[in-house]
């Protein structure tokens, strides 16, 4: 089952624009961590944000992380076509830090050059 | 260094037959992880292996089965494949977890007519 959700499903702005996608998820976790995948391709790993981190950046990337809501943000800034690509947010859950990765749906975002 | 290698890319199969899929992950990489994508149930988990022994299982029939070998190469297996199995099968490594991300393969596209 799905433990992270991403909202919205699909973005779509321009060239330049920030970007910003949402995670919620439902359980205690470890870590999250996003995640982008271009079109039918393997996923490429983002950034890791851990359970004890509010926000974390990475180049145009930051990711914020509010476990009292059990959500997380992941913003880009600056989006360039080739930005497009499919979002997922991924867990870590449970207190022994072996279970699987969940991932969420996925956010589908377009930039329009 | 090289990354997580899928083999084969793209399969064609007929409903009944049995298919085996393999992965190469990232030398040194012991947690190998295999994933199900298709665009109605999203990235749904099927199993992970640590040090040739199985780390998780998701809820998947027991069709699918897989195993991992002492150099850390990890195959799966679907066995009397039904048209429902068409799916993008996408393979993930990682040093351990919870505290690093995975590198996925570019996958297998399995379509089972």
């Amino acid at each position: 089952s799905q433990q992270g959700e991403e909202d919205p499903q699909a973005l779509s702005i321009q060239e330049g624009e920030n970007a910003t996608m949402n995670c919620s998820y439902k359980t205690s976790i470890n870590n999250l961590q996003w995640y982008r995948q271009n079109s039918g391709r393997g996923l490429v790993h983002l950034i890791l944000i851990r359970s004890n981190e509010r926000e974390k950046h990475s180049g145009r990337l930051r990711v914020t992380l509010d476990t009292s809501k059990k959500s997380s943000s992941l913003l880009i800034t600056a989006s360039r076509a080739a930005d497009t690509a499919s979002y997922f947010c991924a867990t870590d859950a449970g207190n022994s830090g072996n279970t699987p990765l969940v991932f969420g749906k996925g956010t589908r975002l377009s930039v329009i050059a | 260094k090289a990354g997580v290698t899928q083999t084969p890319r793209y399969l064609i199969k007929t409903r009944g037959q049995q298919v085996t899929l393999s992965c190469s992950p990232i030398s040194g990489h012991r947690s190998v992880s295999w994933y199900q994508q298709t665009p109605g149930q999203g990235l749904q988990f099927l199993f992970e292996y640590f040090s040739e022994t199985q780390r998780n299982k998701g809820n998947f029939p027991g069709r699918f089965s897989g195993r991992q070998f002492s150099n850390s190469r990890s195959e799966m297996n679907v066995s009397t494949l039904e048209l429902g199995d068409s799916a993008l099968y996408l393979c993930a490594s990682s040093l351990e977890r919870p505290s690093y991300g995975y590198t996925f393969g570019s996958g297998t596209r399995l379509t089972v007519v």
